[in-house]
C-alpha cells in the first residue's frame, strides 16, 4: 500500500510553545489529507480536512487558530498546535488518500504530543 | 452528519474462537466501509473494506458483511490468534465522500 510519513514520533514541549508536525506521502500525490486526534483507548476523531492549496476544513468544536494546518504541495501537510498546553497533550494522526483508490486511506505512524 | 456506532467496546476470546464485531450508522448516503486494526501505539492498518453495492467480502481469516437496509455492518474472524489482539475501529464514509467516521473501536483479546 501506499506509504504516509509522519514526523516528529514524539515530542514534548513547554506549556505555551508551539509544535509543527509533518505529514508526507512519500509514494503518491495526496491532494486530501486529514488529521486526527485520539485519547487513550478512544476512538479517531477528526479535527480537519487538509486541501492542497486551499484552507482547511475544521470539524465543529476545532479552533482553526489552535490547530493550524497547511497544506502546501501534494505531498506536504503540516500541523502546527500554537501555544501548547497540557490539554493539547495527546496522539496526533494524519492520514491521505491513496492515488489508487479515491477511498482508502492510509494512515501516518502518529505523533504523541506531551505538554509540560 | 454521519454517526457511527460500534459494539461491543471489548471483546475477549479463545484462540481459535471467532470474533464478531458490530457497527451501524445513519447516513445513507454512506457507500464505503473500512475496518482498521491499531495495534498500541501504532497506527490503523486497513484490513477489510466494503463497497455498498456488495453485501459480503471475504479475506482469508476475516470477513466483512453489510446491511444497507438495516444500516449495519460487521466484522468476522475466524480461527483467532494471539496476534490478532488489538483495537478494530470501523468507518463509514458519510454524505462527503471522502471524510471517515469512525467507531469508537473495540478492544480484542485473543487468549492463548
Amino acid at each position: 500500500g501506499a506509504v504516509v510519513s509522519q514526523h516528529p514520533s514524539r515530542v514534548i514541549c513547554k506549556s505555551g510553545t508551539s509544535v509543527k508536525i509533518e505529514c508526507r506521502s512519500l509514494d503518491f500525490q495526496a491532494t486530501t489529507m486529514f488529521w486526527y486526534r485520539q485519547f487513550p483507548k478512544q476512538s479517531l476523531m477528526l479535527m480537519a480536512t487538509s486541501n492542497e492549496g486551499s484552507k482547511a476544513t475544521y470539524e465543529q468544536g476545532v479552533e482553526k487558530d489552535k490547530f493550524l494546518i497547511n497544506h502546501a504541495s501534494l505531498t506536504l501537510s503540516t500541523l502546527t498546535v500554537t501555544s501548547a498546553h497540557p490539554e493539547d497533550s495527546s496522539f496526533y494522526i494524519c492520514s491521505a488518500f491513496s492515488g489508487g483508490d479515491k477511498n482508502i486511506q492510509y494512515f501516518g505512524a502518529g505523533t504523541r504530543l506531551s505538554v509540560l | 452528519g454521519e454517526n457511527v456506532e460500534q459494539h461491543p467496546s471489548t471483546l475477549s476470546v479463545q484462540e481459535g474462537d471467532s470474533a464478531v464485531i458490530k457497527c451501524t450508522y445513519s447516513d445513507s448516503a454512506s457507500n464505503y466501509f473500512p475496518w482498521y486494526k491499531q495495534e498500541l501505539g501504532k497506527r490503523p492498518q486497513l484490513i477489510i473494506d466494503i463497497r455498498s453495492n456488495v453485501g459480503e467480502k471475504k479475506d482469508q481469516r476475516i470477513a466483512v458483511t453489510l446491511n444497507k437496509t438495516a444500516k449495519h455492518f460487521s466484522l468476522h474472524i475466524t480461527e483467532t490468534q494471539p496476534e490478532d489482539s488489538a483495537v478494530y475501529f470501523c468507518a463509514a464514509n458519510g454524505n462527503t465522500g471522502n471524510q471517515f467516521y469512525f467507531g469508537t473501536g473495540t478492544s480484542l483479546t485473543v487468549i492463548p
